[in-house]
């Protein structure tokens, strides 16, 4: 099947610093991509999609603000998690669709001290 | 989208089947029903998806109620490595839907 990878796997950074999270299809053009957020023992959470060539849709209560994410090319999504502070602490797993099902990245540990 | 109902845990003995059932009773005519799991801090991993008709692959069978209200997940031979929390999700077709998660079932596979 597809391949997605990101990265990097696992971060840790210091408050107030940015981070930013690869997220590339690597068989295929994707030009949509949708990126998750999971915190220990909860199920993935939507925060938003990435749309090639234009703006990223958020989900409710998400800051775009403070995720931004940029899809330059079809192959390339990523996710900045600017000025992080630790409850940003989670696991981010990016997901792009191909022609039947979609497919998942092994996701990124955020840690931030 | 539909809600799906699960099991918030079920154990299994490794070599047993296990029968992991999804409620989603309000699933309209049009959604599939996929099924993906997750192992323990990586990223979901599709395992079957279908519509009406039963399904089978190399990693698992769906077997779907005859009104689409209720579908079971069926791993024929679990080993240790099918322990994973797994997702039932009603998905309209088209694969840029969104996919909403709910908590899953978390499967134990016991030796």
């Amino acid at each position: 099947g597809a391949v997605v990878s990101q990265h990097p796997s696992w971060v840790i950074c210091k408050s107030g610093t940015s981070v930013k999270i690869e997220c590339r299809s690597l068989d295929f053009q994707a030009t949509t991509m949708f990126w998750y957020r999971q915190f220990p023992k909860q199920s993935l959470m939507l925060m938003a999609t990435s749309n090639e060539g234009s703006k990223a849709t958020y989900e409710q209560g998400v800051e775009k603000d403070k995720f931004l994410i940029n899809h330059a090319s079809l192959t390339l999504s990523t996710l900045t998690v600017t000025s992080a502070h630790p409850e940003d602490s989670s696991f981010y797993i990016c997901s792009a669709p191909d022609t039947y099902e979609q497919y998942f990245g092994p996701g990124t540990r955020l840690t931030v001290t | 989208d539909a809600k799906t109902t699960q099991p918030t845990s079920m154990d299994c003995a490794e070599g047993r089947a296990a029968n992991l059932p999804c409620n989603h009773s309000t699933i309209s005519g049009n959604e599939y029903v996929y099924w993906y799991r997750q192992i323990h801090s990586q990223g979901p991993q599709y395992i079957i998806h279908g519509l009406k008709n039963n399904e089978t692959n190399e990693m698992a069978s769906l077997i779907i109620t005859e009104d689409r209200k209720s579908s079971t997940l069926i791993l024929p031979h679990a080993t240790l490595r099918d322990t994973a929390v797994y997702y039932c999700i009603a998905l309209g077709a088209g694969n840029n839907r969104k996919l909403i998660w709910g908590l899953g079932t978390s499967l134990a596979v016991n030796p």
